[in-house]
Parts: structure tokens; C-alpha cells; sequence
């Protein structure tokens, strides 16, 4: 049964420092996405990426978030440096060109105290 | 560029059959409507797609008039286990933006 992983599952950190979080999404899948969940917002589209090129990141604040594929197995998302406000679950999920079905993974949870 | 707009929450009882609809007036005509079903501590789950018409699986029915101005995801006789929230999602296929809507908090009650 093909899932996608992520890493941590759980994430405490003091604010200023880095953060980064990774997710493998299921083979053969050319589509990642990266989302934000918090009770006031909601599910939020961070980024994400077709055959590893972002193919839409308006979602992300560009000063303090990046995110890559460095390979087709790998994704990242980091955050330099953390706020209190970055505290959410971020989810990853993927999928293939031509299906739209998102499968996602199990989240980080992230806590900047 | 579309918007979704949902029910924030609703409540039914087991074995009845739960409409849920999402408005998504400024739908073009390749966008395609997804829902997805959300439980605590998890990422959301797939449950059914379509571009029109009406649409079946095993878990549910989605139904979407000509305008496509709306779709409403239909679980026939629901039982405890279908408390969750479900999304509903429109991707935009000229732009690439994925429009989720707020999420539709459903209780079912015994």
C-alpha cells in the first residue's frame, strides 16, 4: 500500500531557528504539494511542483520559506528563521499529471515557541 | 479565478443520507471539482472527482449541474465513522491554482 511519508511526524523548535521538513511522496507520482493547516486559516496551498519545477508557490511567504525537490524521491520545505506563527501542520501530498487526485501524507506538526 | 464557498458545519443521523454543496460560481469550463474527507490527525482523503453531471463510487455520489456553478457531494446512509470534515476543491487547469474551500464540519449523530 503506496503512501506518502513525511519527517519529522512532530516538531518543537525556538523561534529564529531553522526548520525543515521533509516528504517522500509515492513512487512514480510527478506531482508534490505542500500545504499549512491551522484551526484559523484553514488548509492553505503553500507550493507545488510538477517533475520536480514549482509550478505555483504564490502561497508561500518567499522571505522565510523555501521549498525543493532535490530528486524525484525527495521533498523539502524549509523555514529560516521560525516564528511563533509558522506553528501548524503542514501537510505534503502527491500525485501524477492527469489524475488531480491528491494522496497525502501523515503532516509535520510544527511548535515555534 | 474561482471561489468555494461551503457549509461550515452540519449535523445528521445514522443511516441518513448527507448532502453537502459547495458553490464555486466562477467555475471555468475545464476546472475539474474534487472532494476530499478529513479526520483529526490526518491528512485529508480523496473521495470523489468529477467535471459534470453526476458521478459514482463505492463511498459516495457527486452531482453537478449544467452551470457548474455548484456540486453536492452525496453519502448515502452515513454512520458514526463519516463524522469528519470534507473539502471540496476546484483546480483551475489554465492557471494551475487549486481553490480549496474552508471545509464542511459534519457530525453524525446516533
Amino acid at each position: 500500500d503506496a503512501r506518502v511519508t513525511q519527517t519529522p511526524r512532530h516538531k518543537v523548535t525556538e523561534m529564529g531557528q531553522e526548520v525543515t521538513m521533509r516528504c517522500q511522496p509515492i513512487l512514480g507520482h510527478n506531482t508534490v504539494f505542500w500545504y499549512r493547516q491551522t484551526m484559523m486559516q484553514g488548509l492553505e496551498l503553500l507550493a507545488y511542483f510538477r517533475n520536480r519545477a514549482p509550478l505555483d508557490d504564490s502561497g508561500m511567504p518567499k522571505d522565510r520559506f523555501s521549498a525543493e525537490m532535490p530528486d524525484a524521491t525527495l521533498a523539502t520545505l524549509k523555514i529560516q528563521p521560525s516564528e511563533p506563527r509558522d506553528s501548524a501542520v503542514y501537510f505534503c501530498a502527491s500525485g501524477y499529471q492527469g489524475s488531480e487526485t491528491q494522496y497525502f501524507g501523515p503532516g509535520t506538526r510544527l511548535l515555534v515557541l | 479565478l474561482a471561489k468555494t464557498t461551503q457549509p461550515i458545519s452540519m449535523d445528521s443521523y445514522e443511516g441518513q443520507e448527507v448532502n453537502i454543496t459547495c458553490s464555486h460560481n466562477n467555475i471555468a469550463t475545464n476546472d475539474y471539482i474534487t472532494w476530499y474527507q478529513q479526520f483529526p490527525s490526518q491528512g485529508p482523503r480523496f473521495i470523489i472527482q468529477g467535471y459534470k453531471t453526476k458521478v459514482t463510487n463505492e463511498v459516495a455520489s457527486l452531482f453537478i449541474p449544467a452551470d457548474r456553478k455548484s456540486s453536492t457531494l452525496s453519502l448515502p446512509r452515513v454512520s458514526l465513522s463519516d463524522t469528519a470534515v470534507y473539502y471540496c476543491l476546484v483546480g483551475e487547469r489554465s492557471n494551475y491554482q487549486l481553490i480549496w474551500g474552508a471545509g464542511t464540519k459534519l457530525i453524525i449523530k446516533p
